[in-house]
Protein backbone atom coordinates (compact mmCIF):
# COMPACT_ATOMS: atom_id res chain seq x y z
CA UNK A 1 0.00 0.00 0.00
CA UNK A 2 0.92 3.39 -0.70
CA UNK A 3 1.37 6.34 1.81
CA UNK A 4 3.06 9.48 2.57
CA UNK A 5 4.22 10.69 5.69
CA UNK A 6 4.91 14.75 6.14
CA UNK A 7 5.51 14.96 10.40
CA UNK A 8 6.13 18.47 10.71
CA UNK A 9 2.18 19.98 11.21
CA UNK A 10 3.63 23.07 10.89
CA UNK A 11 6.48 25.37 10.88
CA UNK A 12 7.30 29.14 11.60
CA UNK A 13 10.46 30.19 10.92
CA UNK A 14 11.67 33.83 10.56
CA UNK A 15 11.85 35.47 6.48
CA UNK A 16 15.42 35.08 5.35
CA UNK A 17 15.75 31.59 7.14
CA UNK A 18 16.90 28.33 5.03
CA UNK A 19 13.54 25.80 5.91
CA UNK A 20 13.24 22.12 4.70
CA UNK A 21 10.10 20.50 4.94
CA UNK A 22 10.17 16.48 5.12
CA UNK A 23 8.82 13.50 3.37
CA UNK A 24 8.78 9.82 3.65
CA UNK A 25 7.10 7.54 1.75
CA UNK A 26 6.02 3.63 1.31
CA UNK A 27 5.37 2.13 -1.59
CA UNK A 28 5.93 -1.98 -2.66
CA UNK A 29 6.47 -0.45 -6.47
CA UNK A 30 9.79 -0.05 -8.04
CA UNK A 31 8.15 2.69 -10.40
CA UNK A 32 6.67 5.50 -8.88
CA UNK A 33 6.88 9.14 -9.40
CA UNK A 34 7.03 11.80 -6.23
CA UNK A 35 5.54 15.51 -6.33
CA UNK A 36 5.48 18.10 -4.61
CA UNK A 37 2.26 21.18 -4.11
CA UNK A 38 1.81 24.09 -2.86
CA UNK A 39 -1.68 25.46 -1.62
CA UNK A 40 -1.52 29.17 -0.29
CA UNK A 41 -4.15 31.06 1.03
CA UNK A 42 -6.14 31.40 -1.63
CA UNK A 43 -6.72 27.67 -1.93
CA UNK A 44 -5.43 26.45 -5.38
CA UNK A 45 -2.97 23.61 -5.03
CA UNK A 46 -0.13 24.71 -7.18
CA UNK A 47 2.34 21.80 -8.82
CA UNK A 48 6.26 22.64 -7.84
CA UNK A 49 8.09 19.57 -9.29
CA UNK A 50 7.36 15.73 -10.56
CA UNK A 51 10.47 12.94 -9.56
CA UNK A 52 10.34 9.45 -11.29
CA UNK A 53 11.89 6.60 -8.71
CA UNK A 54 14.87 5.90 -11.38
CA UNK A 55 16.24 9.83 -11.09
CA UNK A 56 18.22 10.69 -7.70
CA UNK A 57 19.51 13.81 -9.25
CA UNK A 58 18.99 16.42 -6.73
CA UNK A 59 17.30 19.79 -8.23
CA UNK A 60 16.79 23.02 -7.68
CA UNK A 61 15.09 26.02 -9.23
CA UNK A 62 15.96 29.09 -7.81
CA UNK A 63 15.77 29.69 -4.27
CA UNK A 64 13.53 25.45 -4.03
CA UNK A 65 15.81 22.68 -3.90
CA UNK A 66 14.54 18.97 -3.64
CA UNK A 67 16.66 16.17 -2.45
CA UNK A 68 15.34 12.30 -3.25
CA UNK A 69 16.80 9.63 -1.17
CA UNK A 70 15.59 6.09 -2.60
CA UNK A 71 18.03 5.04 0.85
CA UNK A 72 15.63 6.47 3.42
CA UNK A 73 12.41 6.77 1.27
CA UNK A 74 12.36 10.63 1.43
CA UNK A 75 11.91 13.42 -0.87
CA UNK A 76 12.63 16.41 1.12
CA UNK A 77 11.91 20.33 -0.38
CA UNK A 78 13.95 22.97 0.79
CA UNK A 79 13.28 26.79 0.68
CA UNK A 80 16.77 28.40 0.94
CA UNK A 81 16.35 32.44 1.98
CA UNK A 82 12.35 31.95 2.80
CA UNK A 83 9.92 34.94 2.10
CA UNK A 84 7.01 35.31 2.90
CA UNK A 85 5.15 34.84 0.18
CA UNK A 86 6.34 31.24 0.79
CA UNK A 87 3.85 30.84 3.63
CA UNK A 88 1.27 27.78 2.30
CA UNK A 89 0.45 24.74 2.92
CA UNK A 90 3.04 22.33 0.86
CA UNK A 91 1.77 18.77 0.25
CA UNK A 92 3.62 15.83 -0.71
CA UNK A 93 2.63 12.95 -2.88
CA UNK A 94 3.19 9.79 -4.71
CA UNK A 95 1.85 7.89 -7.40
CA UNK A 96 2.72 3.99 -8.38
CA UNK A 97 3.57 3.34 -11.89
CA UNK A 98 -0.08 2.51 -14.03
CA UNK A 99 -1.96 4.26 -11.21
CA UNK A 100 -3.51 7.38 -12.41
CA UNK A 101 -4.21 8.94 -8.64
CA UNK A 102 -2.12 10.46 -6.38
CA UNK A 103 -1.68 9.81 -2.37
CA UNK A 104 -1.20 12.52 -0.89
CA UNK A 105 0.63 13.47 2.83
CA UNK A 106 -1.17 15.32 5.57
CA UNK A 107 0.13 19.03 4.50
CA UNK A 108 2.54 21.07 6.47
CA UNK A 109 1.23 24.36 7.20
CA UNK A 110 4.72 27.38 6.24
CA UNK A 111 4.59 30.11 8.14
CA UNK A 112 7.26 33.08 7.35
CA UNK A 113 6.96 35.74 9.28
CA UNK A 114 8.79 38.81 8.72
CA UNK B 1 -2.85 28.14 -19.01
CA UNK B 2 -4.88 25.20 -17.30
CA UNK B 3 -7.91 26.60 -15.83
CA UNK B 4 -9.66 24.43 -13.54
CA UNK B 5 -13.53 25.97 -12.26
CA UNK B 6 -15.51 24.97 -9.67
CA UNK B 7 -19.32 26.04 -9.43
CA UNK B 8 -18.80 27.96 -6.28
CA UNK B 9 -16.35 28.58 -3.48
CA UNK B 10 -18.88 28.44 -0.67
CA UNK B 11 -21.87 26.60 -0.36
CA UNK B 12 -23.88 26.44 2.77
CA UNK B 13 -26.53 23.39 2.75
CA UNK B 14 -28.73 21.27 5.14
CA UNK B 15 -28.41 17.83 6.27
CA UNK B 16 -30.78 15.55 3.99
CA UNK B 17 -29.91 17.58 0.96
CA UNK B 18 -28.90 16.57 -2.20
CA UNK B 19 -25.92 18.66 -2.97
CA UNK B 20 -23.87 19.28 -6.72
CA UNK B 21 -20.63 20.31 -6.81
CA UNK B 22 -19.00 21.37 -10.25
CA UNK B 23 -16.02 21.15 -11.70
CA UNK B 24 -14.98 22.11 -15.61
CA UNK B 25 -11.75 22.31 -17.46
CA UNK B 26 -10.65 23.96 -20.39
CA UNK B 27 -7.30 21.70 -21.59
CA UNK B 28 -9.28 18.67 -22.92
CA UNK B 29 -7.89 16.53 -19.85
CA UNK B 30 -9.22 12.73 -19.96
CA UNK B 31 -8.50 12.63 -16.34
CA UNK B 32 -10.78 14.16 -13.71
CA UNK B 33 -10.78 14.18 -9.93
CA UNK B 34 -12.68 14.89 -7.12
CA UNK B 35 -10.69 15.31 -3.66
CA UNK B 36 -11.79 15.95 0.00
CA UNK B 37 -9.74 18.29 2.46
CA UNK B 38 -9.72 18.03 5.84
CA UNK B 39 -7.14 18.76 8.97
CA UNK B 40 -4.66 16.80 9.51
CA UNK B 41 -5.57 14.38 6.90
CA UNK B 42 -4.46 15.94 3.51
CA UNK B 43 -6.01 15.25 0.49
CA UNK B 44 -8.46 12.31 0.13
CA UNK B 45 -9.42 10.50 -3.70
CA UNK B 46 -13.29 10.54 -3.52
CA UNK B 47 -13.75 9.17 -7.05
CA UNK B 48 -11.84 10.26 -10.38
CA UNK B 49 -12.73 9.92 -14.20
CA UNK B 50 -10.42 8.79 -16.88
CA UNK B 51 -13.07 9.23 -19.27
CA UNK B 52 -16.51 10.55 -20.90
CA UNK B 53 -18.97 8.45 -18.72
CA UNK B 54 -16.20 6.57 -16.73
CA UNK B 55 -15.60 6.87 -12.92
CA UNK B 56 -13.49 4.93 -10.79
CA UNK B 57 -13.47 4.79 -6.86
CA UNK B 58 -11.35 6.51 -4.63
CA UNK B 59 -10.46 5.83 -1.22
CA UNK B 60 -13.34 7.37 0.50
CA UNK B 61 -16.23 6.96 -2.08
CA UNK B 62 -19.33 6.26 0.82
CA UNK B 63 -22.05 8.97 0.42
CA UNK B 64 -20.89 9.56 -2.74
CA UNK B 65 -21.52 9.52 -6.64
CA UNK B 66 -20.19 11.28 -9.79
CA UNK B 67 -21.63 11.93 -13.25
CA UNK B 68 -18.92 12.55 -16.20
CA UNK B 69 -21.37 13.31 -19.22
CA UNK B 70 -19.17 15.41 -21.43
CA UNK B 71 -15.10 15.60 -21.40
CA UNK B 72 -14.56 19.13 -19.66
CA UNK B 73 -17.05 18.33 -16.72
CA UNK B 74 -17.14 16.36 -13.89
CA UNK B 75 -19.56 16.43 -10.77
CA UNK B 76 -19.65 15.44 -7.47
CA UNK B 77 -23.16 14.33 -6.34
CA UNK B 78 -24.00 14.39 -2.70
CA UNK B 79 -27.35 12.32 -2.54
CA UNK B 80 -28.31 13.08 1.23
CA UNK B 81 -25.83 15.04 3.11
CA UNK B 82 -24.58 14.68 6.40
CA UNK B 83 -22.98 17.15 8.99
CA UNK B 84 -19.72 14.72 8.47
CA UNK B 85 -19.46 16.06 4.58
CA UNK B 86 -18.60 19.78 5.58
CA UNK B 87 -14.85 19.72 3.94
CA UNK B 88 -13.06 21.68 1.43
CA UNK B 89 -13.45 20.04 -1.68
CA UNK B 90 -11.20 19.85 -4.57
CA UNK B 91 -11.22 19.37 -8.27
CA UNK B 92 -8.20 18.49 -10.66
CA UNK B 93 -7.92 17.45 -14.14
CA UNK B 94 -4.93 15.79 -15.94
CA UNK B 95 -3.54 13.87 -19.06
CA UNK B 96 -3.25 10.34 -18.52
CA UNK B 97 0.53 9.30 -18.25
CA UNK B 98 1.42 6.42 -20.19
CA UNK B 99 3.75 5.16 -17.73
CA UNK B 100 3.03 7.22 -14.40
CA UNK B 101 1.12 10.19 -13.34
CA UNK B 102 1.41 13.44 -14.72
CA UNK B 103 1.04 16.76 -12.96
CA UNK B 104 -2.92 17.21 -11.68
CA UNK B 105 -4.01 20.53 -11.90
CA UNK B 106 -6.14 22.01 -9.62
CA UNK B 107 -9.23 24.31 -8.91
CA UNK B 108 -9.83 26.76 -6.06
CA UNK B 109 -11.85 24.21 -4.02
CA UNK B 110 -15.54 24.03 -2.91
CA UNK B 111 -15.74 24.95 1.21
CA UNK B 112 -18.85 23.06 2.36
CA UNK B 113 -20.92 23.66 5.00
CA UNK B 114 -23.44 21.25 6.22
CA UNK B 115 -25.97 22.31 8.95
Amino acid sequence: AQKVTQAQTEISVVEKEDVTLDCVYETRDTTYYLFWYKQPPSGELVFLIRRNSFDEQNEISGRYSWNFQKSTSSFNFTITASQVVDSAVYFCALSEAGVQKLVFGQGTRLTINP
Amino acid sequence: DVKVTQSSRYLVKRTGEKVFLECVQDMDHENMFWYRQDPGLGLRLIYFSYDVKMKEKGDIPEGYSVSREKKERFSLILESASTNQTSMYLCASSFPGLLGFNEQFFGPGTRLTVL
